[in-house]
């Protein structure tokens, strides 16, 4: 579908458990992006990181922890988790930040009971 | 904000007719984005328009842009069945590292 893989594809999870969101790009970008979509609101940017630099945290609980080990990976750490945080979590890479087209994956639809 | 906003909300039309769908924003932009969502996927980048362009051709796709009125539309000619998706508009970019998204316009293509 695109350059940017993201495993796993469906996460469910308990409020109290821990897991990890993954996002791979194949595309040689230096920027990447979580984004949360949620029913019936506009997708939200959560993240950026540029050169593996955290770039723009858009005001994120901290129940969410990023982390890029390099250009290529981008993980998003999850704990202790609300229902409410139930979503489809989107990356998204781009040649540089801020540049003006974003590849994005297909996303990590979570549940959290 | 630079939220986009689409209208309509929804759109369903019959196969081979166009289908036009616009997006409405509120301050300056560098550019304007059109991206497609198929069912709990993820985006797909369609077309970009910069501020100082007004109108955009990419195959059955065709993209205005008033910066005067703060609008954009999104034309699909002769469309699909495959063309039901959601689509989006997006602004921003640029030195602010962020691209704002509507809640799109969820198109239904009946063949």
């Amino acid at each position: 579908e695109t350059g940017v893989t993201q495993t796993p594809r469906h996460l469910v999870m308990g409020m109290t458990n821990k897991k990890s969101l993954k996002c791979e790009q194949h595309l040689g970008h230096n920027a990447m992006y979580w984004y949360k979509q949620s029913a019936k609101k506009p997708l939200e940017l959560m993240f950026v990181y540029s050169l593996e630099e955290r770039v723009e945290n858009n005001s994120v609980p901290s129940r969410f922890s990023p982390e890029c080990p390099n250009s290529s990976h981008l993980f998003l750490h999850l704990h202790t988790l609300q229902p409410e945080d139930s979503a489809l979590y989107l990356c998204a890479s781009s040649q540089v930040a801020g540049a003006d087209e974003q590849f994005f994956g297909p996303g990590t639809r979570l549940t959290v009971l | 904000s630079q939220q986009g906003e689409e209208d309509p909300q929804a759109l369903s039309i019959q196969e081979g007719e166009n289908a036009t769908m616009n997006c409405s924003y509120k301050t300056s932009i560098n550019n304007l984005q059109w991206y497609r969502q198929n069912s709990g996927r993820g985006l797909v980048h369609l077309i970009l328009i910069r501020s100082n362009e007004r109108e955009k051709h990419s195959g059955r796709l065709r993209v205005t842009l008033d910066t005067s009125k703060k609008s954009s539309s999104l034309l699909i000619t002769a469309s699909r069945a495959a063309d039901t998706a959601s689509y989006f508009c997006a602004t921003g970019g640029g030195s602010n590292y962020k691209l704002t998204f509507g809640k799109g316009t969820l198109l239904t293509v009946n063949p």
